[in-house]
This record gives C-alpha cells, sequence and structure tokens, in this order.
C-alpha cells in the first residue's frame, strides 16, 4: 500500500489560482470515487475539504474544486488568500486496506 | 455537533504497547453506518492512516502496521480504541481519532495526541 504522490510545494500569490495533483493507481484513485481532500494548519488536526472526489462539505469555501481523471485527482484553489496557506493532503479509497493517504503539498501564498 | 477526544499515555518505552482511547461526545458509536478511524502523523511528516473499526467490531487495518495493530469498541462507553504493540521510535507521532462524513472523508477530528516512544 504506496502514499499517493503529491508535489512536495505549490505557490501563488493572492487571487490566482493553484491546482495539487494527487497521482495513484488502478487500485485506489482510478478504481474508486473516493478521493478526498485536507487542509491542514500547523498545530492543527486536518480539515476535510472535498470527498468523494469533488464534493465541499457544508461550509467550506466554493474556492475550493476538486477532479479525477484516470489515475490523478487535482485540488484546484481559487482566488488564493493568505488564510490558504497550509498543507494539503489527499487520499484515497483503496479496497481492502480502505484508505492510502498522500505526502502532503505545502502550499504558500507569496 | 460530533466531538472526538483521544486519551493514553503520552510516553511509552521501546518494545511495550502503545494504548489509547477515543472517546466519542455528541453521538452514539453505535447509531450510524460509519467505520471510525485511527491516523497518525509523525513530527513534520504527513498523514498515515493506521485502520478503522465498525461499531459491530469489524477492523480494517493499514496492512504495513497489520502485525502489530489491534483496534477495539466499547458501545457502552461510547469509544474505541488503538493497541499498538512492539513500537519503535518510528511510531512516535500525534495520534487522531476520527470519523469520515460517508464512506470515506474524515470530517471528525479529535485535537490529536503525541505519543513519544522512548526509554
Amino acid at each position: 500500500q504506496s502514499a499517493l504522490t503529491q508535489p512536495a510545494s505549490v505557490s501563488g500569490s493572492p487571487g490566482q489560482s493553484i491546482t495539487i495533483s494527487c497521482t495513484g493507481t488502478s487500485s485506489d484513485v482510478g478504481g474508486y470515487n473516493y478521493v478526498s481532500w485536507y487542509q491542514q494548519h500547523p498545530g492543527k488536526a486536518p480539515k476535510l475539504m472535498i470527498y468523494d472526489v469533488s464534493t465541499r462539505p457544508s461550509g467550506v469555501s466554493n474556492r475550493f474544486s476538486g477532479s479525477k481523471s484516470g489515475n490523478t485527482a487535482s485540488l484546484t484553489i481559487s482566488g488564493l488568500q493568505a488564510e490558504d496557506e497550509a498543507d494539503y493532503y489527499c487520499s484515497s479509497y483503496g479496497g481492502s486496506t480502505l484508505e492510502v493517504f498522500g505526502g502532503g503539498t505545502r502550499l504558500t501564498v507569496v | 455537533q460530533l466531538q472526538l477526544q483521544e486519551s493514553g499515555p503520552g510516553l511509552v518505552k521501546p518494545s511495550e504497547t502503545l494504548s489509547l482511547t477515543c472517546t466519542v461526545y455528541g453521538g452514539s458509536i453505535s447509531s450510524s453506518a460509519y467505520y471510525w478511524g485511527w491516523i497518525r502523523q509523525p513530527p513534520g511528516k504527513g498523514l498515515e492512516w493506521i485502520g478503522s473499526i465498525y461499531y459491530s467490531g469489524t477492523t480494517h487495518y493499514n496492512t504495513s502496521l497489520k502485525s502489530r495493530v489491534m483496534m477495539s469498541v466499547d458501545t457502552s462507553r461510547n469509544q474505541f480504541s488503538l493497541k499498538l504493540n512492539s513500537v519503535t521510535a518510528a511510531d512516535t507521532a500525534v495520534y487522531y481519532c476520527a470519523r469520515p462524513i460517508t464512506t470515506s472523508g474524515y470530517q471528525y477530528w479529535g485535537q490529536g495526541t503525541l505519543v513519544t516512544v522512548s526509554s
């Protein structure tokens, strides 16, 4: 059960859009529509931003959107704001082992 | 509002067993069809799924930890627990308990508890 692959870091300016990729295999990301994305600020528990590939939980800004193509899922944040600076993790249902996380991406808003 | 809270020793000696409990407030652990999960995060590193348990006791574990992990549930106390045996320094991490919003996607998290493995 290998971790999903994410870029270590991405950056963007306020108001811009950025996309974070999450690459898995046909046994996880590509095989199920159960990809989730989490935002984590330092010292805090992760916060669910997207589930089931593209669904936002109640209260999450519509600036956050998710998609998937083949074995790669993506999180797009539009209209970047300073408070979006955080670590982002993807995860996917992985069959019998249920869940696998990505290595995480640090977003810097410059 | 559902709340989860981890409890247990913050320091465990190498080769011993790490034991944590998650208490659920604001909802019954057995009233809904969710797999309650444990996730950990070593200092400065990423998240790792440890496993999850259904209120009936059905479990699923990370294959890399399966030989050392045991989870249990106590519906009368609205709690579920994690035991990880034969711990080493590599098991030092913040341990979170969590509940998904549906099949997957952990929406409710405890605040996390740091467990350090050291003699």
